[in-house]
């Protein structure tokens, strides 16, 4: 199985702040990495395809970049809706997996 | 636009079989286009990937689930279903349904349901 290890696991940030969460694979998954974000009591939402492609409707202050092993989703300007938890997940092979998460705080 | 809505029992004994359907509105589990699959998360594991289905009956399952899981699909019902036998307190969690891009396998699970809550307790 490939192995996803977010970094890091709890952020406290501002309101405006730049953030940049890591997601690294035990194995090359080209760019078969997909982001969300998910609120408690709600399900996943997915933000980021294909490593770097913004799903529809998804702010333009989330990108995400990488290839291979490494990756990252940053938040260029962070609003009070983004403090959340954020995934990783890798499409490239089965079985899917995950990262074990980053929880965003707000400072 | 495409909903997905799980249902079944909340509370299943252990060494029982749990059963969960999702049912698709605002669009036809027979696109060629997508998938369809099963996720769950708990607190300790995260988000783990049970398995996915074409509307055709091709299977993908977690080989750490695989002699466990059966996921079918009824395409007359718009519906397709997770099936997990010899339950035990590890597979309590929040199960989602979720659709797939097809085309293109690099996209992640673009529709969730809302999630269902099942415990596993006697």
């Amino acid at each position: 199985d490939i192995q996803l290890t977010q970094s890091p696991s709890f952020l406290s940030a501002s309101v405006g702040d730049r953030v940049t969460i890591t997601c690294r694979a035990s194995q090359g998954i080209s760019s078969s990495l997909a982001w969300y974000q998910q609120k408690p009591g709600k399900a996943p939402k997915l933000l980021i395809n294909a490593a770097s492609t913004l799903q529809g409707g998804v702010p333009s202050r989330f990108s995400g970049s990488g290839s291979g092993t490494g990756f990252t989703l940053t938040i260029s300007s962070l609003q009070p809706e983004d403090f959340a938890a954020y995934y990783c997940q890798q499409l490239y092979s089965y079985p899917l997996t995950f990262g074990q998460g980053t929880k965003l705080e707000i400072k | 636009q495409l909903q997905l809505q799980e249902s079944g029992p909340g509370l299943v004994k252990p060494s029982e079989t749990l059963s969960l359907t999702c049912t698709v509105s605002g669009g036809s589990i027979s696109s060629k286009s997508y998938y369809w699959g099963w996720i769950r998360q708990t607190p300790g594991k995260g988000l783990e990937w049970i398995g996915t289905i074409y509307y055709s009956g091709t299977t993908y399952y977690n080989p750490s689930l695989k002699s466990r899981v059966t996921i079918s699909v009824d395409t007359s019902k718009n519906q397709f279903s997770l099936r997990l036998s010899s339950v035990t307190a590890a597979d309590s969690a929040v199960y989602f349904c979720v659709r797939r891009d097809y085309y293109d396998s690099r996209n992640g699970m673009d529709v969730w349901g809302q999630g269902t809550t099942v415990t596993v307790s006697s």
